[in-house]
């Protein structure tokens, strides 16, 4: 089943800008992950946000986590080509992760 | 480097074939994963295992869909008989602990003509 929803589901932008992608969930969670999913690829786990942190940083991406509207954010600043994936937020439960519908990011050159 | 590994990496057979796909997790998991990818229904969990428990398989077509784990080192996911809503990507994921990520596969493309 999928908890939760991406927004936007496709976002093109030009190289060097900045990307925000969008999460909502349902449920209270232990942690919320984003991954990234290259075509024809498996998936790529990029960062876990747990439910008591509101920001975390890995290199050029920023997640914010608001549980108590129950939604996440992942900001990809100075865009590359290279970032031209599908990006995924899932939400962890009870072993399992509950996934949103991903949001498919061009980066134009 | 670690990795979770699976074969075949393409399939493509015929209504009523029976399809094996393999899975080997990254060594020292204990938890297994099976997905299913389409374009219309998106990523969609079949089965996970625990210690090589089925913990979880209500994702998944009973009537022809079956997944095992012989082994700690092997996870098999089976469609007997295949039928051409079954074409998709399969995904194998393993991870370490309940709430930590998850390693994917590079998946199975299984194409059921």
């Amino acid at each position: 089943s999928q908890q939760g929803e991406e927004d936007p589901q496709a976002l093109s932008i030009q190289e060097g800008e900045n990307a925000t992608m969008n999460c909502s969930y349902k449920t209270s969670i232990n942690n919320l992950q984003w991954y990234r999913q290259n075509s024809g690829r498996g998936l790529v786990h990029l960062i876990l946000i747990r439910s008591n942190e509101r920001e975390k940083h890995s290199g050029r991406l920023r997640v914010t986590l608001d549980t108590s509207k129950k939604s996440s954010s992942l900001l990809i600043t100075a865009s590359r080509a290279a970032d031209t994936a599908s990006y995924f937020c899932a939400t962890a439960g009870n072993y399992q992760l509950i996934w949103g519908a991903g949001t498919k990011l061009i980066i134009k050159p | 480097d670690a990795r979770v590994t699976q074969t075949p990496r393409h399939k493509v057979t015929e209504m009523g074939q029976e399809v094996t796909m393999r899975c080997q997790p990254i060594l020292g998991h204990n938890t297994v994963f099976w997905y299913r990818q389409t374009m219309m229904q998106g990523l969609e969990l079949l089965a996970y295992f625990r210690n090589r428990a089925p913990l979880d398989d209500s994702g998944m077509p009973k009537d022809r869909f079956s997944a095992e784990m012989p082994d700690a080192t092997l996870a098999t996911l089976k469609i007997q008989p295949s039928e051409p809503r079954d074409s998709a990507v399969y995904f194998c994921a393993s991870n370490a602990g309940q709430y930590n990520e998850q390693f994917f596969g590079p998946g199975t493309r299984l194409t059921v003509l």
